[in-house]
C-alpha cells in the first residue's frame, strides 16, 4: 500500500513570498490533515477535511494560510505571504475514517523562511 | 482548547534501562493514541487506548490508560539504540481533531 505523498520535501523561501504544498493521501482516506511542527514541538493541527470539506480549520491563520481539497482527494497548503515564523515541518496525515483510527503521515515538507 | 500535557520533556538512559513517559489531561479523555517519531522522521502509529485501566503491550513496550481516562503512560523496558526518538501522545474525543501533546524526547546511550 502506498503511504502518504507530500511534495516537495524541502523548500526555501525569502519572507513575504507565497510557498504552496503538495499532499497526496493514501487511497480511500476520507480524513486528511495539515499539521505544523515547529523544532522541538509536538504537530499542531492547521486544518482536518472530511472529503473536500472543512471540519476544523480554528488554528489557521487564515490571514496568510489557505487550504483546499478539491474532489475529496488531493490537497494544497498554501502560505502567503510567509514569514520568519513559519520556518517549520508541514506535515500531511490521513486516515480512514473520521473516528478511533490511526493517521499516517507523509514525510513532510521542511520550509525554511529567510 | 483540549490539551494533553507530556512529562518529561528529554530523558537519557543507559541502554538497559527502563524508560517511562507520561500522558495527563485535565478532562477525560475519550481515547489515546501513542505515536514514535525518529529524528528527522515522522510520526508512526504505535497504539491507541479506548477503555478505561487498559493496558496493551507490544514487545518491550507497555501502555495503560487511566481508570479515570485523564492519564496515560508508555514503558519501554530494557531501552535499546533503536528505541531512540521523541514519542507523542495524541487525544482524540469523538469526531475533534487529534491533538498532540509536546512528546517526550528519548537519548539512549550505548
Amino acid at each position: 500500500e502506498a503511504g502518504v505523498a507530500q511534495s516537495p520535501r524541502y523548500k526555501i523561501i525569502e519572507k513575504r513570498q507565497s510557498v504552496a504544498f503538495w499532499c497526496n493521501p493514501i487511497s480511500g482516506h476520507a480524513t486528511l490533515y495539515w499539521y505544523q511542527q515547529i523544532l522541538g514541538q509536538g504537530p499542531k493541527l492547521l486544518i482536518q477535511f472530511q472529503n473536500n470539506g472543512v471540519v476544523d480549520d480554528s488554528q489557521l491563520p487564515k490571514d496568510r494560510f489557505s487550504a483546499e481539497r478539491l474532489k475529496g482527494v488531493d490537497s494544497t497548503l498554501k502560505i502567503q505571504p510567509a514569514k520568519l515564523e513559519d520556518s517549520a515541518v508541514y506535515l500531511c496525515a490521513s486516515s480512514a475514517t473520521r473516528g478511533h483510527t490511526e493517521a499516517f503521515f507523509g514525510q513532510g515538507t521542511r520550509l525554511t523562511v529567510v | 482548547g483540549q490539551q494533553v500535557m507530556q512529562i518529561p520533556q528529554y530523558q537519557h538512559v543507559q541502554e538497559g534501562e527502563d524508560f517511562t513517559t507520561y500522558c495527563n489531561s485535565s478532562t477525560t479523555l475519550s481515547n489515546i493514541q501513542w505515536y514514535k517519531q525518529r529524528p528527522g522522521g515522522h510520526p508512526v502509529f504505535l497504539i491507541q487506548l479506548v477503555k478505561s485501566g487498559e493496558v496493551k503491550k507490544q514487545k518491550r513496550l507497555t501502555f495503560q490508560f487511566g481508570e479515570a481516562k485523564k492519564n496515560s503512560s508508555l514503558h519501554i523496558t530494557a531501552t535499546q539504540t533503536t528505541d531512540v526518538g521523541t514519542y507523542f501522545c495524541a487525544d482524540r474525543r469523538g469526531n475533534t481533531p487529534l491533538v498532540f501533546g509536546k512528546g517526550t524526547r528519548l537519548s539512549v546511550i550505548a
